[in-house]
């Protein structure tokens, strides 16, 4: 079946690159998605990778997608405080998007 | 443009009793989702719906029914509350199965 592999917690400092990496299954899948989550609010659309691209960058943000180990990541650069959130990959399935159980980011000064 | 719109926000149950939880979508959109939300679970899917008058059980669906009357609604219903659905409750809508989802605010309930 599907399934979706995500790291829990990933601690940077403030100016940092951050890399949350995510492993999924459904070698099918159309598009693959990050999603960001801050406190209290609902998931909301961080970038996203079409399967027969291998990499997309949309200013800090840069998603690499391996589609032959089926890896994708999100690297963040420079990253601040503001980026504190959990994080959430997701892969387009047949009927359903399925995503993994969410990357806590923690930003320190 | 509301997107998606979820009531009520907050609301505390006590064990047994029923509520329905309402979702709301402005995009026209055919796919609908409820997921629940727990500390190290992720998101689970509870219930979707591919179109107006249609429903599926995702992963966890035991415990709550759904209803898609109208193709911008889809209702989660509680008919009686258990402490293990304490949870936070988010709704989603997407124009197809793999395009990109859209999410409301979330509903924190809490049985007690």
């Amino acid at each position: 079946g599907e399934d979706v592999e995500q790291s829990l917690f990933l601690s940077v400092r403030e100016g940092d690159s951050s890399v949350i990496n995510c492993t999924y299954t459904d070698s099918s899948s159309t598009y693959l998605y990050w999603y960001k989550q801050e406190p209290g609010a609902g998931l909301q659309l961080l970038t996203y990778i079409f399967s027969n691209m291998d990499m997309k960058q949309d200013q800090r943000l840069t998603v690499l997608l391996n589609k032959k180990d089926k890896h994708l990541s999100l690297r963040i650069a420079d990253t601040q405080t503001g980026d504190s959130a959990i994080y959430f990959c997701a892969e387009g399935g047949y009927s359903t998007l399925t995503f993994g159980k969410g990357t806590m980011l923690l930003v320190s000064p | 443009n509301a997107g998606v719109t979820q009531t009520p926000k907050f609301r505390v149950l006590k064990t047994g009793q029923s509520m329905t939880l309402l979702c709301a979508q402005d995009m026209n959109h055919e796919y609908m989702y409820w997921y629940r939300q727990d500390p190290g679970m992720g998101l689970r899917l509870i219930h979707y719906s591919v179109g107006e008058g249609t429903t599926a059980k995702g992963e966890v669906p035991d415990g709550y029914n759904v209803s898609r009357l109208k193709k911008q609604n889809f209702l989660l219903g509680l008919e009686s509350a258990a402490p293990s659905q304490t949870s936070v409750y988010f709704c989603a809508s997407s124009y197809a199965a793999n395009t990109e989802a859209f999410f409301g605010q979330g509903t924190r309930l809490t049985v007690v």
